[in-house]
C-alpha cells in the first residue's frame, strides 16, 4: 500500500495562479483532511470530507476550495495564489472508529512545498 | 477559546538520558490525546493515542500520561537516541462534533546528541 501520496511535492507559483494538489489515498478511508503548516503556527486545517462527495471548512479556509469526488481523492484548489499562501500543505486521511482503539488517528502525505511569488 | 500548547524551545539531551515533552491543554474536555512524530521534510506520523479513563500508555520505549485534572499529557522517552530527534506534535479531537477532527499544538523539537 502507498498509504496517502501527494501531488506535486514542490511547485512555484507567480501571484494570481491557480493551481490544484491533488490527494490520494489507497487505505479506504472515509475522512480526509487539508492542512498547512507554517513555521511556529504548527498544522492548521483548511478544508476536510467526511465521506465521497462531502467536504466542510476547517480553521482557515479562506483562498482555497477542494472537492472529493471519489472516495480516494481530495482535491485542493487555489484560484488565485497570493504570497500569503506560500506553505507547506500536507494531506491526511482516517478511518471512520467509533471509538475503537484507532479513534481519530491521521495518516499523513509527504507534504507539497508551494511557494508563490 | 481552545488551546494546546507545547514548549517551543527545542529539547535537548544526551543519548541514554530520558526525554519528557509536555503538552497543556485549556477549555478541552477530550475522550483522547494522541502524539505524533514529524521528521524534517515529511508528513507527521502517528504513536500513541491514550484515553481519558488511561492514566498511563506505553510502547517500547515510549510513555505518555493523561491527567484530565491537571489538563495535561507527558510524552516520555527512555534511553533516548539520536535516531530520536525529530518534532514531536500532541493532537486533540473537538468537544464535540466529528470525532476524527484533530487539533494539533505546534510540537517540540528534540534533539539527542551522543
Amino acid at each position: 500500500n502507498a498509504g496517502v501520496t501527494q501531488t506535486p511535492k514542490f511547485r512555484v507559483l507567480k501571484t494570481g495562479q491557480s493551481m490544484t494538489l491533488l490527494c490520494a489515498q489507497d487505505m479506504n478511508h472515509e475522512y480526509m483532511y487539508w492542512y498547512r503548516q507554517d513555521p511556529g503556527m504548527g498544522l492548521r486545517l483548511i478544508h476536510y470530507s467526511v465521506g465521497e462527495g462531502t467536504t466542510a471548512k476547517g480553521e482557515v479556509p479562506d483562498g482555497y476550495n477542494v472537492s472529493r469526488l471519489k472516495k480516494q481523492n481530495f482535491l485542493l484548489g487555489l484560484e488565485s495564489a497570493a504570497p500569503s499562501q506560500t506553505s507547506v500543505y500536507f494531506c491526511a486521511s482516517s478511518p471512520v472508529s467509533g471509538g475503537g482503539p484507532g479513534a481519530g488517528t491521521q495518516y499523513f502525505g509527504p507534504g507539497t512545498r508551494l511557494l508563490v511569488l | 477559546s481552545q488551546k494546546i500548547e507545547q514548549n517551543s524551545e527545542a529539547l535537548n539531551i544526551q543519548e541514554g538520558k530520558t526525554a519528557t515533552l509536555t503538552c497543556n491543554y485549556t477549555n478541552y474536555s477530550p475522550a483522547y490525546l494522541q502524539w505524533y512524530r514529524q521528521d524534517p521534510g515529511r508528513g507527521p506520523v502517528f504513536l500513541l493515542l491514550i484515553r481519558e479513563n488511561e492514566k498511563e500508555k506505553r510502547k517500547e520505549r515510549l510513555k505518555v500520561t493523561f491527567d484530565t485534572t491537571l489538563k495535561q499529557s507527558l510524552f516520555h522517552i527512555t534511553a533516548s537516541q539520536p535516531a530520536d530527534s525529530a518534532t514531536y506534535l500532541c493532537a486533540l479531537p473537538p468537544n464535540t462534533g466529528t470525532a476524527s477532527k484533530l487539533t494539533f499544538g505546534t510540537g517540540t523539537r528534540l534533539q539527542v546528541t551522543l
